[in-house]
């Protein structure tokens, strides 16, 4: 069974700070990991994945995540937050079709806040 | 680009009413799922199908149906609405081979 743990369902940085969203999974396979990203009375937008590969993942609006299997961590970063990215912020993982699997699990989401 | 578009945007029931939420994409994309989305719980995943005519549960079934009839349209079914059914209901997409979910705008749908 897989798992994802946001900490912190409400994050506020000042605009020009780092943003750290912190995502935790668990799963029995090896896993394919998500941010998706919701705007207001919007759909999900996808940020960033990781599938296999490089486990530095760069995603779209300067975001960018590392897999750390050791820790089972697969945190979203961006190293200066801008007003248009507050939002919320949803980390997944799928154990992929491979392992016949592609249900995507989610987290329960952080709200971003910007202050200005 | 993918397009996936729901049938409403808000949307306002009576208690017992049957409720249709359709979702159409224009990709030719196999797999679709219906999800709900709730403050503080995220999104959980009703109903998936992989194919026309096929459906599979997700975590949280009960209380709703779906319908697959062509391959561009999935339709999620409350037979008889309750008011713990008001919620956000998202529909996603993604073809056999990428892993990549595609989302709707969104239904939020009201029950009184």
């Amino acid at each position: 069974a897989q798992s994802v743990t946001q900490l912190g369902s409400h994050v506020s940085v000042s605009e020009g700070a780092l943003v750290l969203l912190r995502c935790n999974y668990s799963s029995s396979v090896p896993p394919y990991l998500f941010w998706y990203v919701q705007y207001p009375n919007q759909g999900l937008q996808l940020l960033l994945k990781y599938t296999t590969g490089a486990t530095l993942v760069k995603g779209i609006n300067g975001f960018e995540a590392e897999f750390k299997k050791s820790e089972t961590s697969f945190h979203l970063t961006k190293p200066s937050a801008h007003m248009s990215d507050a939002a919320e912020y949803f980390c997944a993982v799928s154990e992929g079709k491979d392992f016949g699997n592609e249900k995507l699990t989610f987290g329960t989401g952080t709200r971003l806040t910007i202050i200005p | 680009d993918v397009k996936v578009t729901q049938s409403s945007r808000y949307l306002v029931k009576r208690t017992g009413e049957k409720v249709f939420l359709e979702c159409v994409q224009d990709m030719d994309h196999e797999n679709m799922f219906w999800y709900r989305q709730d403050p503080g719980l995220g999104l959980r995943l009703i109903y998936f199908s992989y194919d026309v005519k096929m459906k599979e549960k997700g975590d949280i079934p009960e209380g709703y149906s779906v319908s697959r009839e062509k391959k561009e349209r999935f339709s999620l079914i409350l037979e008889s609405a309750s008011t713990n059914q008001t919620s956000m209901y998202l529909c996603a997409t993604t073809t056999g081979t990428e892993e990549t979910q595609y989302f709707g705008p969104g239904t939020r749908l009201l029950v009184l």
